[in-house]
């Protein structure tokens, strides 16, 4: 059973859209929740989210964690073609060497 | 460095060769974690150190693989006798405490075994 789950993995939308995309984790020993883009280089930190119903925002990102329901979403408003990437999803550990379990990723493509 | 390096960012090797790849962490950053991604996949994880302690290795695949980090700053992901399993992009990340904290990636090794 994957302990990180991301939903859609695939997503094509249009310049302009508003896009959701959702990561539910398991709970064992939990203790962060972490939001990445990956183009064809470095994964990129997006957000980290600790406490439950706090919304981070940066411009156009948004993400917020639920740790009731064991989810998070990331909002993207006014999608770009730069916005175009796979989203990744980690759950960071608050136990042993606190190394994060990655989702599959969502891809995402924002066609003109 | 203004982030993790990465080196070489792309290696093909032939089945039986062994490889290493370097990683640079950002300056200061006390913990230092390497992954495996295959194609389509999130990152796995494979081993992390806190300075120069190997503290868990739990993700290696198998005795293969070997890591080290000699003086606590830059790292070596060596595998032995690689196979075509073992083609992947390999991502190391560093962060700057023992606990949890943003973990910031380099560019990856691209390996390809043939």
């Amino acid at each position: 059973e994957d302990k990180v789950v991301q939903s859609p993995l695939s997503l094509v939308v249009h310049e302009g859209d508003t896009v959701t995309l959702n990561c539910s984790y398991e709970v064992t020993n939990f203790r962060s929740l972490l939001w990445y883009k990956q183009e064809k280089k470095a994964p990129t930190f997006l957000f980290m989210l600790t406490s439950s119903g706090i919304e981070k925002k940066s411009g156009r990102l948004s993400s917020i964690l639920d740790k009731k329901e064991l989810f998070s979403i990331l909002n993207i408003t006014a999608t770009q073609t730069g916005d175009s990437a796979i989203y990744l999803c980690a759950r960071g550990s608050g136990a042993g060497s606190y190394q994060l379990t990655f989702g599959k990723g969502t891809k995402l493509s924002v066609i003109p | 460095g203004a982030g993790v390096s990465q080196s070489p960012r792309y290696k093909v090797a032939k089945r039986g060769q062994d490889v290493a790849l370097r990683c640079d962490p950002i300056s200061g950053h006390v913990s230092l974690f390497w992954y495996q991604q295959a194609l389509g996949q999130g990152p796995e994880f494979l081993t992390y150190f806190q300075n120069e302690a190997q503290l868990d290795k739990s993700g290696l695949p198998s005795d293969r693989f070997f890591a080290e980090r000699p003086e606590g700053s830059v790292s070596t992901l060596k595998i032995q006798r690689t196979q075509q399993e073992d083609s992947a992009v390999y991502l190391c990340a560093s962060s700057l405490g023992q606990l949890q904290e943003t973990q910031y990636f380099g560019p990856g090794t691209r390996l390809l075994v043939l």
